[in-house]
């Protein structure tokens, strides 16, 4: 079964920038867009990223993504880091139609 | 603005069915997928399946002989059904519109925590 592995956490200051990554384990992470969810506490995910590099209106410009076929991964990049930042995140992508979520990641700004 | 709200038990006993309703407002539900995600407690989200607004559905594997996804294009809502629950399907259920299939979700419900327990 495909499956997506992100980091369980992450952590770093305010201001800096954190990379987050989502590692597909077969096939080419590329043949299928990758999405990044945020989730905060008690509140449904947003997408923060769709169809691997593109934001939805109201997302700001800290946040980018992209694929690097060599590794077989997808990034999620937040520059500028705020402590609103501070919440779960999460990839997805498909395999045969399927959508597959990866386990998310803690990012903590501290 | 679409909204999406999911209604159902809160409670449901261990062996019977689960039955949600996502209702959608705010837009239309033709030429668009629509999911059902669900989250345990403390944990990561799980696919369970889709439905086109044509009725073609695709669930997943590991759930797909427990599963029922519907759509009723009038009432603007479509379903989950989920039968033999167990207490490893407690958890919290979001409604999610798809815009092509392809490309995830762009809208969700707020969610619903479904409890299994007698």
């Amino acid at each position: 079964n495909f499956m997506l592995t992100q980091p369980h956490s992450v952590s770093e200051s305010p201001g800096k920038t954190v990379i987050i990554s989502c590692t597909g384990s077969s096939g080419s992470i590329a043949s299928n867009y990758v999405q990044w969810y945020q989730q905060r506490p008690g509140s449904a995910p947003t997408t923060v990223i769709y169809e691997d590099n593109q934001r939805p209106s109201g997302v700001p410009d800290r946040f980018s993504g992209s694929i690097d076929s060599s590794s077989n991964s997808a990034s999620l990049t937040i520059f500028g880091l705020k402590t609103e930042d501070e919440a779960d995140y999460y990839c997805q992508s498909y395999d045969n139609s399927n959508k597959v979520f990866g386990g998310g990641t803690k990012l903590t700004v501290l | 603005q679409v909204q999406l709200q999911e209604s159902g038990p809160g409670l449901v006993k261990p062996s019977e069915t689960l039955s949600l309703t996502c209702t959608v407002s705010g837009g239309s539900i033709s030429s668009y997928y629509w999911s059902w995600i669900r989250q345990p407690p403390g944990k990561g989200l799980e696919w369970i399946g889709s439905i086109h607004y044509s009725g073609s559905t695709k669930y997943n594997p590991s759930l797909k002989s427990r599963v029922t996804i519907s759509v009723y294009m009038s009432k603007r809502q479509f379903s989950l059904r989920l039968t033999s629950v167990t207490a490893a399907d407690t958890a919290v259920y979001y409604c999610a519109r798809d815009p092509s299939g392809v490309a995830g979700s762009d809208y969700w419900g707020q969610g619903t925590l479904v409890t299994v327990s007698s």
